[in-house]
């Protein structure tokens, strides 16, 4: 089944202590991002990657790291979280980014607490 | 901000009627496609339409998009209860996706 998976969905944890939320895709889709979403924002981009070894900011950045090592896992870590990182994040991948077929397939979402 | 919008915010109707949402976006696109989100889940892919088309169906969703005006709808007909969740316009910007802010529908029985 065609799919994009994040681990953990749930995941409560404490100020500074150094997380990775973990997403992987078996579409074999070259462009993967992560968003978070928060009420009242809407969805926005935190990091996105157009192929391995290609990553780039989004539009919140800011106290995340990224890294596409091979072409299905793109991580999301945070190295010292803080509380106002609290949110649902969402994994995202699709063939491309630019052409017609550029559906964006979704993970289940990862909703982080941060005490 | 690149940041589409969407109105209503909120729409709550009966069901059966007809559900209207719009978005108006920045940029020029390549397309545009509607997605939709059911409570605290990933957004699911509805429909896609592109820049040199006017009107799209699948099944129940009706989409149109207006190039000179920047804008496009969504409508949902002869709506159900399992049609409530939020809606979301998606175009592409600058090589990244854009989100509208999303329209929560609400169809009440």
């Amino acid at each position: 089944e065609a799919q994009v998976t994040q681990n953990p969905r749930y995941l409560i944890t404490v100020t500074g202590k150094k997380l990775t939320v973990t997403c992987s895709q078996n579409m074999n889709h070259e462009y993967m991002s992560w968003y978070r979403q928060d009420p009242g924002l809407g969805l926005r981009q935190i990091y996105y990657s157009m192929n391995v070894e290609v990553t780039d900011k989004g539009d919140v950045p800011e106290g995340y790291k990224v890294s596409r090592k091979e072409k299905r896992n793109f991580p999301l870590i945070l190295e010292s979280p803080s509380p106002n990182q609290t949110s649902l994040y969402f994994c995202a991948s699709s063939l491309g980014i630019a052409g017609s077929t550029d559906t964006q397939y979704f993970g289940p979402g990862t909703r982080l607490t941060v005490l | 901000s690149q940041q589409g919008e969407e109105d209503p915010q909120a729409l709550s109707i009966q069901e059966g009627e007809n559900a209207t949402m719009n978005c108006s976006y920045k940029t020029s696109i390549n397309n545009l496609q509607w997605y939709r989100q059911n409570s605290g889940r990933g957004l699911v892919h509805l429909i896609l339409i592109r820049s040199n088309e006017r009107e799209k169906h699948s099944g129940r969703l009706r989409v149109t998009l207006d190039t000179s005006k920047k804008s496009s709808s969504l409508l949902i007909t002869a709506s159900r209860a399992a049609d409530t969740a939020s809606y979301f316009c998606v175009y592409q910007g600058a090589q990244k996706l854009v989100f509208g802010q999303g329209t929560r529908l609400t169809i009440n029985p």
